[in-house]
């Protein structure tokens, strides 16, 4: 089955420096991979995808994510946080069964202190 | 970008009575939309897959005669949490997509359930 892995319940950065979040993914064949906010109560945003091509790709709000083949991860960045940026991220993969829905990681709430 | 609404962004029922949550794809025709449910701190779990005029598709440990889905068209799909218990409290998530090829999903803004 399609999955990724969220190693860090939390992620705590002071704003202005940069922040990651991790994920790693198990899968066969070619991952497509996503990545998520959440902010309380609310729905899911989307931030980025990856599904081919450069592996440095750029999404919303300033954020990126490096897809590392051969270590197997997807690690979410920005090079200056803000405060605003604190809220819940999921990492998800195209699940290739199930009507392809997505497989989310557990979540790493991201705290930015001014 | 595409939207997708869901209805009511909050409902508190009593124990025994049913409960139905709407989801719409505001301005684009979703052949398939996904339910989830998700606890407190804990992350979303797909609950069903259902596809416009067929039946739902429900993931394992989902019972289909409690949690109804209906997708009667390409723009609705619904969810109706039937004789609620505590148990069933819990925030519940729509997402769509416009095709089945497209690989990007919308999400709604879900849905916080209390049973009393």
């Amino acid at each position: 089955a399609q999955s990724v892995a969220q190693p860090e319940d939390q992620v705590n950065v002071a704003e202005g420096n940069p922040l990651t979040v991790k994920c790693t993914y198990s899968v066969s064949g070619n991952p497509y991979l996503f990545w998520y906010v959440q902010y309380p109560n609310r729905g899911l945003q989307f931030l980025l995808k990856y599904i081919t091509g450069d592996n440095l790709v750029k999404g919303s709000y300033g954020f990126e994510a490096e897809f590392n083949k051969s270590q197997t991860s997807f690690h979410l960045k920005k090079p200056s946080a803000l405060v605003s940026d604190s809220a819940l991220y999921f990492c998800a993969v195209r699940d290739t069964q199930s009507g392809y829905a997505l497989n989310f990681g557990k979540g790493t709430s991201l705290l930015v202190t001014p | 970008g595409a939207v997708v609404s869901q209805h009511p962004s909050r409902v508190i029922c009593k124990s025994g009575t049913s409960v139905k949550i709407e989801c719409r794809s505001l301005d684009f025709q979703a052949t398939t939309m996904f339910w989830y449910r998700q606890f407190p701190k804990q992350s979303l779990m797909l609950m069903a897959t259902s596809n416009e005029g067929s039946k739902a598709t429900y993931e394992q440990g989902v019972e289909k005669d409690k949690f109804l889905i209906n997708h009667a068209s390409l723009t609705l799909s619904t969810l109706t949490v039937t004789s609620a218990h505590p148990e069933d409290s819990s925030f519940y998530i729509c997402s769509a997509r416009k095709t089945p090829s497209n690989t990007e999903a919308f999400f709604g803004q879900g849905t916080r359930l209390t049973v009393v």
